[in-house]
């Protein structure tokens, strides 16, 4: 059953905590993305991974963090600089074949800050 | 900046008529332009992406692309009640490896 998956589906993070986003794919696809959405709002693009063991920021990359060891693994760190974090946030991944490139989104993680 | 514009609505069509969703970007360098549906607390689903001017059908659905005004749209003929979503367009430059802007969405309800 191949597809993305994020977990954990609902967070809570106290201020001041790093908390760590979990994205695994089984599509095979080279490129992984990470978006965050807010209420009303489109997603806007936090970071992208193209190739394993390199990513580059994207529009609004203060206060994350990530890695890519691994083909089927991006994770996302929200640290405790990121002074707005509650947010949907939204992994995606893509066949990055040089053409048009169709992303596809897993489910989502919905973090709250108390 | 790139910016792509959508109406947010509510827009408010009849089942079964056409449903007309518009957006407008600003970079004359985008390439790739991607319309997905957002069901309520969901994450975004493809529905069809065009690249070449023009007219782009899959079965309910048509994308528009005009790059000289920088203008995409999506029709949905009849229309469901299943239809009611909010509706993003999506932009690239190139064919998207680079990640997408997004527009804030048009939020569109079907009447039964």
């Amino acid at each position: 059953d191949g597809g993305i998956t994020q977990s954990p589906k609902y967070l809570f993070r106290k201020e001041g905590q790093n908390v760590t986003l979990s994205c695994e794919q089984n599509l095979n696809h080279d490129a992984m993305y990470w978006y965050r959405q807010d209420p009303g709002q489109g997603l806007r693009l936090i970071y992208y991974s193209q190739i394993v063991n390199d990513f580059q920021k994207g529009d609004i990359a203060e206060g994350y963090s990530v890695s890519r060891e691994k083909k089927e693994s991006f994770p996302l760190t929200v640290t405790s600089a990121q002074k707005n974090p509650t947010a949907f946030y939204l992994c995606a991944s893509s066949m990055a074949t040089g053409g048009t490139d169709t992303q596809y989104f897993g489910p989502g993680t919905r973090l709250t800050v108390l | 900046q790139k910016e792509v514009e959508q109406n947010s609505g509510p827009l408010s069509v009849p089942e079964g008529a056409i449903a007309s969703l518009n957006c407008t970007y600003s970079d004359r360098g985008s390439q790739s332009f991607f319309w997905y549906r957002q069901y309520s607390g969901k994450s975004p689903e493809l529905i069809m992406f065009i690249y070449s001017n023009g007219d782009k059908e899959d079965g309910r659905f048509t994308a528009q692309l005009n790059k000289a005004s920088q203008y995409v749209s999506l029709l949905i003929r009849d229309s469901q009640p299943s239809d009611s979503a909010t509706y993003l367009c999506a932009v690239a430059y190139g064919g998207g490896a680079d990640g997408l802007t997004f527009g804030k969405g048009t939020h569109l309800i079907i009447q039964p």
